[in-house]
């Protein structure tokens, strides 16, 4: 049974970088899988951020894209996400997810100085 | 982007009684695949999203047959046979066959 974990700073200050990394366990980070990250702002719907496979292949939400990066670290059975720039818009609970199925328990980053 | 619109907003639902939800797309799901990839999740407050169903129809392991998914193109369809008080929540349709990923806005479920 797959568990993700997401883990990461709780506040992030204006113009920073958001940095959050997702722990895979149960099931190897290798699998021929897509591993995708959701948020969703307090009290709003939820919001595709990007997805990468084992491979290596990255897709983005345009809307996101020039400010994030998702990547793999298959030593480490995890990856990650950086979202650079920051502003208050980005204040969400942030979800780490296998192909959608397998979710995090979500983790709540605010923007703020 | 593909658009997903939801109806209703919000429905108040009667225990042992059926529910149904829509989602609409702004374009068709069919990918070049044949496959529509039309998901649907299900959210309790405080809760991770749950995929209930998967392209369309495909109920997922350890979700109770009560909840069924239909459509095709761009008109979808949740249905709850018999609502119990543990599905209320909030009920997400999601499409994967066009990049970017796009949600619907939600129904909401609550207990009359």
């Amino acid at each position: 049974h797959v568990q993700l974990q997401e883990s990461g700073p709780g506040l992030v200050k204006p113009s920073g970088t958001l940095s959050l990394t997702c722990a895979v366990s149960g099931g190897s980070i290798n699998s021929k899988k897509w591993w995708g990250w959701v948020r969703q702002p307090p009290g709003k719907g939820l919001e595709w951020i990007g997805e990468i496979h084992h491979s290596g292949s990255t897709n983005y939400n345009p809307s996101l894209k020039r400010r994030v990066t998702i990547l793999v670290d298959k030593s480490k059975n995890q990856f990650s996400l950086n979202l650079r720039h920051v502003t208050a818009a980005d204040t969400a609970v942030y979800y780490c997810s296998r192909e959608y199925f397998f979710w995090g328990q979500g983790t709540l980053v605010t923007v703020s100085s | 982007d593909v658009v997903m619109t939801q109806s209703p907003l919000s429905l108040p639902v009667t225990l042992g009684q059926p529910a149904s939800f829509s989602c609409r797309s702004s374009q068709s799901l069919v990918h070049s695949d044949g496959n529509t990839y039309l998901n649907w999740f299900h959210q309790r407050p405080g809760q991770s999203p749950r995929r209930l169903i998967y392209m369309v129809s495909n109920r997922d392991p350890g979700v109770p047959d009560r909840f069924s998914g239909s459509g095709s193109g761009t008109d979808f369809t949740l249905k709850i046979s018999r609502v119990e008080a543990e599905d209320v929540g909030i009920y997400y349709c999601m499409q994967g066959t066009h990049w970017p990923l796009t949600f619907g806005g939600g129904t909401k479920v609550e207990i009359k």
